[in-house]
């Protein structure tokens, strides 16, 4: 079956600090990876999804960046974090269309 | 520009009671709309998916409704219990790699 792996599970960082979230997937090969930030009493907002290895694609522009170094390795990124970087990021897999599969999430607060 | 919307936001009953979760959406060319279910401080778990050509799904006391022309998707759950205490968000995709989803109704089932 499959399941998706996400740390660190909580982050408290200072602004103006660097970034790097994790995401793997078990148990599928070549799957649709997603990004999500879900802020207080917001829906899900879509940051980056990725078809592919070394395939971005970015939603919303924002000082954070993605890449997709493995098949099943998904990666968040910030150079300089913000306040507004503060929230809880979802990691997500999924076919075409079909369901998509989430990851227990990282919460982030920015201080 | 697809838009999700979930009514109500928070929703509290007793126990035993039938309860109806409401999804609405503005552009009805979906491919599919899916339920999911978020406990705090959790990812989110897939519940029904229904394809844009199908009415309705069930799962044991879930029972989602489609009606694509009216752009409306209805979550029913039968006989509530406490362990249903979530909040439920509704999803819509156009059959690319995106989804939109809406900003949840958070249930709570009184014992």
């Amino acid at each position: 079956s499959q399941t998706i792996h996400q740390w660190p599970a909580t982050l408290v960082q200072p602004v103006g600090s660097p970034l790097s979230l994790e995401c793997t997937v078990e148990g599928t090969s070549n799957p649709n990876l997603y990004w999500y930030r879900q802020a207080a009493g917001r829906g899900l907002q879509l940051l980056f999804y990725s078809v592919g290895i070394g395939q971005i694609s970015s939603e919303v522009p924002q000082n954070l960046s993605a890449s997709r170094p493995q098949d099943r390795q998904f990666i968040l990124s910030s150079k300089k974090l913000l306040l507004s970087d503060s929230g809880f990021y979802l990691c997500a897999w999924g076919g075409n269309g079909e369901t998509q599969y989430f990851g227990p999430g990282t919460r982030l607060l920015v201080l | 520009k697809q838009e999700v919307t979930q009514i109500p936001a928070a929703l509290s009953v007793p126990e035993g009671e039938n309860l109806v979760l409401n999804c609405s959406f503005t552009d009805s060319a979906i491919y599919n709309l899916q339920w999911f279910r978020q406990d705090p401080g959790k990812g989110l778990t897939s519940l029904l998916l229904i394809q844009s050509s199908q009415r309705e799904q069930t799962s044991g006391r879930l029972n989602a409704s489609l009606d694509k022309s009216s752009g409306r998707s209805t979550l029913y759950i039968a006989a509530s219990q406490p362990g249903d205490s979530a909040t439920y968000l509704c999803a819509v995709t156009s059959g690319t790699y995106k989804y939109i989803f809406g900003t949840g109704t958070r249930l709570k089932v009184l014992a």
